[in-house]
Formats: C-alpha cells, structure tokens, sequence
C-alpha cells in the first residue's frame, strides 16, 4: 500500500539556519503530497501541498517540490526561526491520508 | 478558510466511563471525516472513516465497540470512548474532508485534537 518515509528526528538548529527534512513515498498512483505542522498540544495544520509532479509547495518560507522521478517530497526553509519548533509530518493523499513518522525541529535563539 | 471544531480539548474520565468526543466543520460540508490516534512522540494511526448517513469503516485492529463513531449530518461527527481504560489514554484527531468546495476549503481540516486521560 501506500506509505511515506521521513527523516526521523529530533533536529536540534540555530535560529538562521537552514532546514531540510527528508521525505519519500511510494505510491501506486498519483499522490497529492503535504506537509502538516503540529504545535505542543495542538492539532496538525496544514503547511503546503503540491498535487502533481513538479508542482512546489510554499507557505510561510517553507518550500517543497513533488519530484516523481525520485519519489521525494523534501521540505526546506532557508532562515528558521524559533517559533518553526514543532513536529512536521510528511503526508500522502490517496483518498485518506498516510502520514509520515513526524520529524520534531526544535530551533534555539 | 475551513474549520474544524474538536471538542472537549482534553478531558480526564475514570476508568469504566465513556467520553464523547465531537468534531464540527464550521463553515463547510464534511462529506468524509476521520479519526485518528495519536501516541506520545508518535505519528497519527486511523482509526476510522466515516461518511455521513453510513457506518464507519474501521482500520484493523480498532475495535468498533469500544470506539463509536457517529457522522450524523455533514457538519457533525462523534467518537465516543465506551468503557474507557487506562490504555485508552492518547490524543484524539478528527479531519474532515470535502470536496463539496473549491479554493481553501477543499481538502482536509484538522480539529485541534483531544487529550484523553483515564484515570
């Protein structure tokens, strides 16, 4: 079936620094891709998505491009900050979501 | 934009009680709504989907008897917890789903989750 894989964490940065979480999937079709964001006892919210190859994502510095030919989903941001700690899940859409393991990013100042 | 109503945010019950948990779309027409688990430090587990008017389906392994789930009508969705224990503990995430809309309403919306504690 359908599943995601992502870069396990934790990941320990640098306000400014940059950030880049690995994701994968396999799928039989042709995914829409996400990314969610979850805050310390929050519900997830939606970050970006992409629904075809090649398509990239962006929201609030974050970018990723759905690269097909590599099955990937990478998220990046240029310049962290210390309100981007969080847990971030890669997610997959084939009429229900899979989710990724969550990758928690905790910025220091 | 779209969204998703989940209450209570947390509740404590003792053991044996039941806990009803809701989920309400505000301002668009869930045609779909799901239920997740989700462990301390751990990604979310579906537990069910639901279609309004029709029985959930239940992922394998998540006893259907114990975790009720009601979608009455296209804006409001329950999961009730019956006989809660101890191991029942977790955060509880709805999502609803439409594709009854256009722009920012398509898709998903997440509740902002319930912390169930059982005592």
């Amino acid at each position: 079936g359908d599943s995601v894989t992502q870069m396990e964490g934790p990941v320990t940065l640098s306000e400014e620094a940059f950030l880049t979480i690995n994701c994968t999937y396999t799928a039989t079709g042709y995914p829409s891709l996400f990314w969610y964001v979850q805050y310390p006892g929050e519900g997830l919210q939606l970050l970006l998505k992409a629904t075809k190859a090649d398509d990239k994502g962006s929201n609030k510095g974050f970018e990723a491009t759905y690269r097909k030919e590599t099955t990937s989903f990478h998220l990046e941001k240029g310049s962290v900050q210390v309100s981007d700690s969080a847990v971030y899940f890669c997610a997959l859409n084939d009429y229900k979501l899979s989710f990724g393991a969550g990758t928690t990013v905790t910025v220091r100042a | 934009g779209a969204v998703v109503s989940q209450h209570p945010s947390w509740v404590i019950c003792k053991s044996g009680t039941s806990v009803k948990i809701e989920c309400r779309s505000l301002d668009f027409q869930a045609t779909t709504m799901f239920w997740y688990r989700q462990f301390p430090k751990q990604s979310l587990m579906l537990m069910a989907t639901s279609n309004e008017g029709s029985k959930a389906t239940y992922e394998q392994g998540v006893e259907k008897d114990k975790f009720l789930i009601n979608h009455a009508s296209l804006t409001l969705s329950t999961l009730t917890v019956t006989s809660a224990h101890p191991e029942d503990s977790s955060f509880y995430i709805c999502s609803a789903y439409t594709d009854l809309a256009t722009g920012p309403l398509y898709g998903y919306t997440f509740g902002s989750g319930t912390r169930l504690t059982v005592v």
